[in-house]
C-alpha cells in the first residue's frame, strides 16, 4: 500500500541518453512535486503540478520535462542526459489546506 | 531568492546526549515544517508549526518556531541510534513553494 511511488529505484545510463522516471500517488492528493537532491543532500524543487496543471517550473534544463497525464501521476522525462544530471531524484504530493508532503523513496540517477 | 539555512551542518553525539539543529529563514514564513531522512531512505514529514512562538513536542523531540516566524529549532533529548538522519526544516514562498533548509546530519555512537 505504498503512497508515493517511484519507478525505476536505480536507474545507470550513459551520458547523452533518454530516460523517463516515474511515480504515482494513490493518496488523493492534488499536487504533485519533484525534487533534486545533491551529493550534499541539498534538496532544490524541480516542478510542481496541481491537477495536472504546471504551477512551479524552477530554474531547470529544457531537457526535463515533465508530464502529467492525470493527478495520480506525474513522470519525469530527461533528454541528452549530462553527468552532473547525477542525483536522487524524489517525487513527493501534498493535499490543499493539510499539513506536510508525502515523499516517493526516490530515483538514484547514474549518468556515466 | 529566499533561503533558509539550518546549522550545524553536522553533529556527532554519544547516545544519551541531547541534539539541537537551528534554522533561519531570509524572510518571514507563514509556517515551518520539519521532516527526517534515514541514511539511503527519503525525508519523512514530522511535524508543521504555524503560530509564532509556538511549541510542540513529540516524546523526545521539541520543536519550536521564533517569535519573528523567521527561525525554528529541533531538541532531541537522550538521543538514540534511531535518531541517526539529516534533519531538514522547510518553509513555503510566497507562491507556495516548499523551500528546504540545508539540513543538519546527525550521527549518534552507542
Amino acid at each position: 500500500d505504498t503512497a508515493v511511488s517511484q519507478t525505476p529505484k536505480y536507474l545507470v545510463t550513459q551520458m547523452g541518453n533518454d530516460k523517463s522516471i516515474k511515480c504515482e500517488q494513490n493518496l488523493g492528493h492534488d499536487t504533485m512535486y519533484w525534487y533534486k537532491q545533491d551529493s550534499k543532500k541539498f534538496l532544490k524543487i524541480m516542478f510542481s503540478y496541481n491537477n495536472k496543471e504546471l504551477i512551479i517550473n524552477e530554474t531547470v534544463p529544457n531537457r526535463f520535462s515533465p508530464k502529467s497525464p492525470d493527478k495520480a501521476h506525474l513522470n519525469l522525462h530527461i533528454n541528452s542526459l549530462e553527468l552532473g544530471d547525477s542525483a536522487v531524484y524524489f517525487c513527493a504530493s501534498s493535499r490543499a489546506g493539510a499539513y506536510g508532503y508525502t515523499f516517493g523513496s526516490g530515483t538514484r540517477l547514474t549518468v556515466v | 531568492g529566499q533561503q533558509v539555512m539550518q546549522i550545524p551542518q553536522y553533529q556527532h553525539v554519544q547516545e544519551g546526549e541531547d541534539f539541537t539543529t537551528y534554522c533561519n529563514s531570509s524572510t518571514t514564513l507563514s509556517n515551518i515544517q520539519w521532516y527526517k531522512q534515514r541514511p539511503g531512505g527519503h525525508p519523512v514529514f514530522l511535524i508543521q508549526l504555524v503560530k509564532s512562538g509556538e511549541v510542540k513536542k513529540q516524546k523526545r523531540l521539541t520543536f519550536q518556531f521564533g517569535e519573528a516566524k523567521k527561525n525554528s529549532s529541533l531538541h532531541i533529548t537522550a538521543t538514540q541510534t534511531t535518531d541517526v538522519g539529516t534533519y531538514f526544516c522547510a518553509g513555503p514562498t510566497n507562491t507556495d513553494k516548499l523551500i528546504f533548509g540545508t539540513g543538519t546530519r546527525l550521527q549518534v555512537f552507542p
